[in-house]
């Protein structure tokens, strides 16, 4: 089966500052690759997503890229603010019409300094 | 729409007890999955569901079981509960291949301690 890791598993940066996510997966025929948001005690929640068709993706101050060949996939969250600070999940699926299992990665806990 | 409904929230079992997770969702998905999460071990996937009567394994199946009777319901067991399987336990759902729908919509988790 296909797996996700994920890397740092903490980070800290100070508000304003950038921060970046990465992930590696094993199988080669993963094509989708969502990014979830958990907050403290609540539950994940997708805030963006790429396909492997697409190389980078944007929404407001955050962004995926992905690199098929090297098979890895980052989030990239810019101008951080308090409220970002949360546990970020990347997962990676298969499937040709649609996706049956997500393998999540470890996580990583964002802590954004006032 | 409530989404998706976990079950109970909290639980204290005994080791050797045995006890059903509930899952329902009332957006007419597809598919549905039960995961657990221990701190740095992220979400694994315990048994999902790609339509009604139907079951497949995940990641770490063992020492579970699960039933789809009704579409809007996926249940999770423990036949025997063990410490090891002390966890946070997440339902999630789905729409399928008509729908287009790749987000999963995950319930707020129930937290299982086995003693």
């Amino acid at each position: 089966g296909e797996n996700v890791e994920q890397h740092p598993s903490t980070l800290s940066v100070q508000e304003g500052d950038s921060a970046v996510i990465k992930c590696t997966y094993s199988d080669s025929a993963s094509n989708y690759f969502p990014w979830y948001k958990q907050e403290l005690g609540k539950r994940p929640q997708l805030i963006i997503d790429i396909r492997s068709n697409v190389g980078e993706k944007k929404d407001q101050r955050i962004a995926v890229t992905l690199n098929k060949t090297a098979k890895h996939f980052s989030l990239h969250i810019t101008e951080t603010q308090p409220e970002d600070s949360a546990v970020y999940f990347c997962a990676a699926t298969t499937g040709r019409y649609n996706f049956n299992k997500f393998y999540f990665g470890s996580g990583t806990k964002l802590n954004v300094k006032p | 729409n409530a989404g998706v409904t976990q079950t109970p929230k909290f639980r204290v079992l005994k080791t050797g007890q045995s006890m059903t997770l509930l899952c329902a969702q009332d957006m007419n998905h597809e598919y549905m999955y039960w995961y657990r999460q221990d701190p740095g071990m992220g979400l694994r996937l315990i048994h999902y569901s790609v339509g009604e009567g139907t079951t497949a394994k995940g990641e770490v199946p063992d020492g579970y079981n699960v039933s789809r009777l009704k579409k809007q319901n996926f249940l999770l067991g423990l036949e025997s509960a063990a410490p090891s399987q002390t966890s946070v336990y997440f339902c999630a759902s789905r729409g399928g291949v008509r729908t287009g729908a790749n987000v999963l919509t995950f319930g707020a988790g129930s937290r299982l301690t086995v003693l």
